[in-house]
């Protein structure tokens, strides 16, 4: 079965600081790769994807993600981040357009 | 915004009794699936759909049924609630091939 392994379980910074969630998965062969927020109290939202292409990709809210292949990465960042980016972050990879397979998830709190 | 709906938000119920979590989508996306989410946990896949009248289990056992009778209607049912099957229940759709899911809110379940 696929893994997915999300590094950091809680994240603090204060605003305007940089962030950075790692994301690594076990399966080797084709992927598509996803991250995802749930803001507090709201259902899951697509943050940005990755299907091929040019592996730095850009999402809502001034979020990218690096697809680095040879290091089954795709990790998040945000150049500064604000209060209102405090939610929870999901890696998601989803093998030949089926399951999805989730990471535990991140819990991000931004401290004005 | 994606149509994705889950009834009810919130249900507190006594064990043993039969309950049916609702999900519906306006999307006419082929492929639904439900995942149970706990606190700190990754979501896990315990049931999905690639189409009318095909249903499968997931990763995670589980001791609910789904049935997909109609494209836009995907019910879980737990035929006899325990205080175990006390989390967050949420049910995504996606289109076939490589594209992203879309949530729901979610059921959060106590069973008392």
């Amino acid at each position: 079965a696929q893994s997915v392994s999300q590094h950091n379980h809680h994240v603090i910074l204060s605003e305007a600081a940089s962030l950075e969630l790692g994301c690594n998965y076990s399966y080797g062969g084709t992927v598509n790769l996803f991250w995802y927020v749930q803001y507090p109290g709201q259902h899951l939202q697509l943050l940005l994807k990755y299907f091929s292409g040019d592996p730095l990709v850009k999402g809502i809210k001034g979020f990218e993600a690096e697809f680095i292949k040879s290091k089954f990465s795709f990790n998040l960042r945000k150049p500064s981040v604000q209060w209102s980016d405090t939610a929870e972050y999901f890696c998601a990879v989803n093998v030949g357009g089926n399951q999805f397979y989730f990471g535990t998830g991140t819990s991000l709190t931004v401290i004005p | 915004e994606a149509d994705i709906y889950q009834t009810p938000r919130y249900l507190v119920i006594g064990t043993g009794k039969k309950i049916t979590l609702e999900c519906s989508q306006t999307m006419g996306h082929d492929k639904m699936y439900w995942y149970q989410q706990d606190p700190g946990m990754e979501l896990h896949l315990i049931h999905y759909s690639y189409g009318v009248n095909s249903t499968e289990k997931g990763d995670l056992s589980s001791e609910s049924t789904v049935s997909r009778i109609r494209t836009e209607h995907f019910p879980l049912t737990l035929e006899s609630a325990r205080p175990s099957h006390t989390s967050q229940y949420l049910c995504a759709s996606s289109e076939g091939g490589p594209t992203e899911a879309f949530f729901g809110q979610g059921t959060r379940l106590t069973v008392v």
